[in-house]
C-alpha cells in the first residue's frame, strides 16, 4: 500500500539553525501539506501546496517557513533560524485530485528538538 | 467558538461496550469530514471520511448533521486495540485548510 514517508524521524537543532525536514508524498497524489502538533497539543495546520506553489499558509507559516517541491517526489520544509517553541512533531500529509477525494495521507512524522 | 471542537474525555469503556463521540464544528460552509485516530506519539490515520447519509465501516459509524452542524463517530464491540485518541477533521468550502480539533481519548479496559 503507498505511503507517504518522512526523514529524519527525530531532528536535534540548537536555535538559530536552519533545518530541512524531508517528504515523499505518495506518488500520483498532488496536493501537500505540512502540519505541526506541539506535544500535548491539537495538529496544526501550516501550508498546502499545489501545482508548485502555495496554495494556502496559517499564521504560524511565517518567513522562517518555507516549503518546496525540488524534483518530482520531494517536498520539504525548511526553518530558517529554529526557535525553541519551533520544537514539535512535523507531519507531512498528501491527498488526489480535488473532486476524486480529499482524504488525506499523513507520514510518520519528524520530531524536531531545538535547544 | 473555537472551529472544531470535542470533548477530550478520557472515555473510558469495557470490553465489548458501545461508545459514541461528538464533534461540532463553526462554519457552515465546510465541506469535508473526516475521523482519524491517532496512537500516542503517532500520526494520524484516517479512519473514515464521513458522508451526508452516514456511512458505517464495520465496527465504526459515522454521521453528519449539517444544520447542527455536528458529526458523530459511533464505536460497537469496542476492542482494547481501539484504544487512541479520535480526531475529527473539517475542511471548509473553497480552502485547503484542514482544521483538526483537538481529539477525544478512548481507552478500553479490559
Amino acid at each position: 500500500e503507498p505511503e507517504v514517508t518522512q526523514t529524519p524521524s527525530h531532528q536535534v537543532t540548537q536555535m538559530g539553525q536552519e533545518v530541512i525536514l524531508r517528504c515523499v508524498p505518495i506518488s500520483n497524489h498532488l496536493y501537500f501539506y505540512w502540519y505541526r502538533q506541539i506535544l500535548g497539543q491539537k495538529v496544526e495546520f501550516l501550508v498546502s501546496f499545489y501545482n508548485n506553489e502555495i496554495s494556502e499558509k496559517s499564521e504560524i507559516f511565517d518567513d522562517q517557513f518555507s516549503v518546496e517541491r525540488p524534483d518530482g517526489s520531494n517536498f520539504t520544509l525548511k526553518i530558517r533560524s529554529t526557535k525553541l517553541e519551533d520544537s514539535a512533531m512535523y507531519f507531512c500529509a498528501s491527498r488526489g485530485l480535488a473532486g476524486v477525494s480529499y482524504e488525506q495521507y499523513f507520514g510518520p512524522g519528524t520530531r524536531l528538538t531545538v535547544t | 467558538r473555537k472551529e472544531v471542537e470535542q470533548d477530550p474525555g478520557p472515555f473510558n469503556v469495557p470490553e465489548g461496550a458501545t461508545v459514541a463521540f461528538n464533534c461540532t464544528y463553526s462554519n457552515s460552509a465546510s465541506q469535508s469530514f473526516f475521523w482519524y485516530r491517532q496512537d500516542c506519539r503517532k500520526e494520524p490515520k484516517l479512519l473514515m471520511s464521513v458522508y451526508s447519509s452516514g456511512n458505517e465501516d464495520g465496527r465504526f459509524t459515522a454521521q453528519l448533521n449539517r444544520a447542527s452542524q455536528y458529526i458523530s463517530l459511533l464505536i460497537r464491540d469496542s476492542k482494547l486495540s481501539d484504544s487512541a485518541t479520535y480526531l475529527c477533521v473539517v475542511r471548509g468550502s473553497g480552502t485547503y485548510k484542514y482544521i483538526f480539533g483537538t481529539g477525544t481519548r478512548l481507552k478500553v479496559l479490559a
